[in-house]
């Protein structure tokens, strides 16, 4: 099984702050088969982005993905007050494994 | 408007069983494979079981297999959970969730249910 691990575990960041966000794979996974979700209190996850780099309808273009191979990366250009949340990546190119989370907090 | 709704969540005892719904409504059911997505008390996302459009592939996580049984019944646009042997590690949200796409292939997922808690303690 792939397992996904997101680092660093939180951030404690601030409104205009860039973000960057790592997702490694236990091993290889296609671009195409990558995406990454936020889940804020109480609320189900919402889908952000998927094949590395295509954002949801409704992921406002201050997100961006990339990535290849091992190593993916989730990131917010400016934080706005909104973004403060768990992000997750996740793999579904063999099976679905998502990652342990990155909380970005004030 | 898609929406997944589950339900049947509750406190059980350890070693015994419940089951678990999802209804679903707003897009052709019987085309889609459906998700079971699980979150422990302050913890992440965990993939539970999946099952084809058609029920012919059923797929477990090494955590339930044997224990758990997914299945679904078209005509009612449902997916159930049937959990046995229940565990106190068993003890989370369960979410159901459905891909973009009708394809048999793994995807993400763009449509998750608001989950039920399922409690496991004695």
């Amino acid at each position: 099984d792939i397992v996904l691990t997101q680092s660093p575990g939180t951030l404690s960041l601030s409104p205009g702050e860039r973000v960057t966000l790592s997702c490694r794979a236990s091993q290889s996974v296609s671009s195409t088969y990558l995406a990454w979700y936020q889940q804020k209190p109480g609320q189900s996850p919402r889908l952000l982005m998927s094949g590395t780099s295509n954002r949801a309808t409704g992921t406002p273009d201050r997100f961006s993905g990339s990535g290849s191979g091992t190593d993916f990366t989730l990131t917010i250009s400016r934080l706005e007050p909104e973004d403060f949340a768990v992000y997750y990546c996740q793999q579904y190119g063999s099976s679905l494994t998502f990652g342990g989370g990155t909380k970005v907090e004030i | 408007e898609v929406q997944l709704v589950e339900s049947g969540g509750g406190p059980v005892k350890p070693g015994g069983s419940l089951r678990i719904s999802c209804a679903t409504s707003g897009f052709t059911f019987s085309k889609y494979n459906i998700h079971w997505v699980r979150q422990a008390p302050g913890k992440g996302l965990e993939w539970v079981s999946s099952i084809s459009s058609t029920s012919a592939y059923k797929y477990y996580a090494d955590s339930v297999k044997g224990r758990f049984t997914i299945s679904r019944d078209n005509a009612a646009n449902s997916v159930y959970l049937q959990m046995n042997s229940l565990r106190g590690d068993d003890t989370a949200v369960y979410y159901c969730a459905r891909p973009p796409t009708s394809s048999t292939s793994w995807y993400y997922l763009d449509y998750w249910g608001q989950g039920t808690l399922v409690t496991v303690s004695s």
